[in-house]
């Protein structure tokens, strides 16, 4: 089946530490996505990616760090240095210029 | 001023009815439309796109765009208990980023 894969679905973090959520999609799309959903709030993008080896930074990207070295995969770090990491985050992809984006199931992350 | 705006809800309408859900945005370079469905604790699901002023029809559901307004909704017929949901309206400029609204929670009552 065709999809967008996320793990884990949920995620616990300590103080401190580098926790890693993963994305892969088997539907050979160029672009990929990381965004973050609060509590009552929209989705606020953090990093997307139009191609292989090439990402920029969305609208609250501090504090998180991303690599594509796959067409497939598109996993998200998101440090110690991002103070308020609760959230459910939500990876998603877009095929051609023009087409929507699909998400996949999301990763609930909370801090211990 | 809020990019994309959405009435928060909630929005209660009786099984059967029509469902109105509304939604402006601010970037007149708007390019396309979106609107997901968004059950509690779920991801995004994709429910309609529209790109062109005017209605566009899928089902039980209608999107309707009005660029001049800068004003797109969604209309579902013969509601179902199973379409209450957070419906998001979501907006992709001309650089195709997506700017999603903070969603309006609808509960339709049996």
């Amino acid at each position: 089946d065709g999809g967008i894969t996320q793990s884990p679905k949920y995620l616990f973090r300590k103080e401190g530490q580098n926790v890693t959520l993963s994305c892969e999609q088997n539907l050979n799309h160029d672009a990929m996505y990381w965004y973050r959903q609060d509590p009552g709030q929209g989705l606020r993008l953090i990093y997307y990616s139009q191609i292989v080896n090439d990402f920029q930074k969305g609208d609250i990207a501090e504090g998180y760090s991303v690599s594509r070295e796959k067409k497939e995969s598109f996993p998200l770090t998101v440090t110690s240095a991002q103070k308020n990491p609760t959230a459910f985050y939500l990876c998603a992809s877009k095929g051609e210029l023009g087409q929507p984006q699909h998400f996949g199931d999301g990763t609930r992350l909370s801090i211990l | 001023q809020k990019e994309v705006e959405q009435n928060s809800g909630p929005l209660s309408v009786p099984e059967g009815a029509i469902a109105s859900l509304n939604c402006t945005y601010s970037d007149r370079g708007s390019q396309s439309f979106f609107w997901y469905r968004q059950y509690s604790g779920k991801s995004p699901e994709l429910i309609m796109f529209i790109y062109s002023n005017g209605d566009k029809e899928d089902g039980r559901f209608t999107a309707q765009l009005n660029k001049a307004s800068q004003y797109v909704s969604l209309l579902i017929r013969d509601s179902q208990p199973s379409d209450s949901a957070t419906y998001l309206c979501a907006v992709r400029n001309e650089n195709e980023k997506l700017t999603f609204g903070t969603g309006t929670r609808l509960t339709i009552i049996p």
